[in-house]
């Protein structure tokens, strides 16, 4: 039972367009949420997060949206590098048992 | 670089035997968080260690077993390995109990079970 969806594996943007990584989630009582990202041969670094009071949180090239209703996340990058390419996961806390539930993650690819 | 180092980085081993995987975690964080990514699967968080308590458990096996020590590294033993134990095992660190801080991951290792 995925809590976390991320339904597309891969996604592959220009540089310099935007780049919109989407999540959904099944459980209400996640009230804070956070995108890794992860390089080849390295752990998830973090890159983002959102809590439930919010629908908008902002750094930089990075925009988290939250739609409650909907129970739908998205990351913005504006404008991608090349750089940003990387396995992108999202995940959602769970205040009732203090775990975090990772996505299955999202490979962006940002083409030259 | 995280602060967080795991060792070893890749384990090859046999069905039916036992494994020892070692966590550091960046100075001064209390909590250890041990996950495992298996092919085409997220991270699973397996179990969470605060202060050399247990705080938090997931989807940890039974043959599997982990524990925090006094100077704060942890180890995550997995025995009587099965070839669908091959993954990456990544440990992560937070300075207080709350899975909601921020968490920094080690590198992993890569187990492959034969």
């Amino acid at each position: 039972d995925q809590q976390v969806k991320q339904n597309s594996p891969s996604l592959s943007v220009q540089e310099g367009r935007i780049s919109i990584l989407n999540c959904d989630y099944t459980n209400s009582m996640f009230d804070y949420f956070l995108w890794y990202k992860k390089y080849p041969a390295e752990g998830p670094t973090f890159l983002i997060s959102i809590s439930s009071i919010k629908d908008k949180n902002e750094d930089g090239r990075f925009t988290v949206f939250l739609n409650k209703s909907a129970k739908h996340l998205s990351l913005h990058i504006v404008p991608s590098q090349p750089g940003d390419s990387a396995v992108y996961f999202c995940a959602a806390y769970d205040r009732a048992t203090n775990k975090l539930i990772f996505g299955t993650g999202t490979l962006l690819a940002v083409q030259p | 670089d995280s602060g967080v180092t795991q060792t070893p980085k890749h384990l090859i081993t046999a069905t039916g035997q036992r494994v020892t995987l070692r966590c550091s975690p960046r100075s001064g964080d209390l909590s250890v968080y041990w996950y495992q990514q298996s092919l085409d699967q997220g991270l699973q968080f397996l179990i969470q260690y605060y202060n050399g308590e247990e705080r938090a458990k997931g989807n940890i096996l039974e043959r599997f077993s982990a524990q925090q020590f006094p100077d704060l590294h942890s180890e995550l033993n997995l025995s009587s390995l099965e070839l669908g134990d091959s993954a990456l095992y990544f440990c992560a660190s937070s300075v207080g109990g709350g899975a909601r801080e921020t968490q920094y991951f080690g590198p992993g290792t890569r187990l492959l079970v034969l």
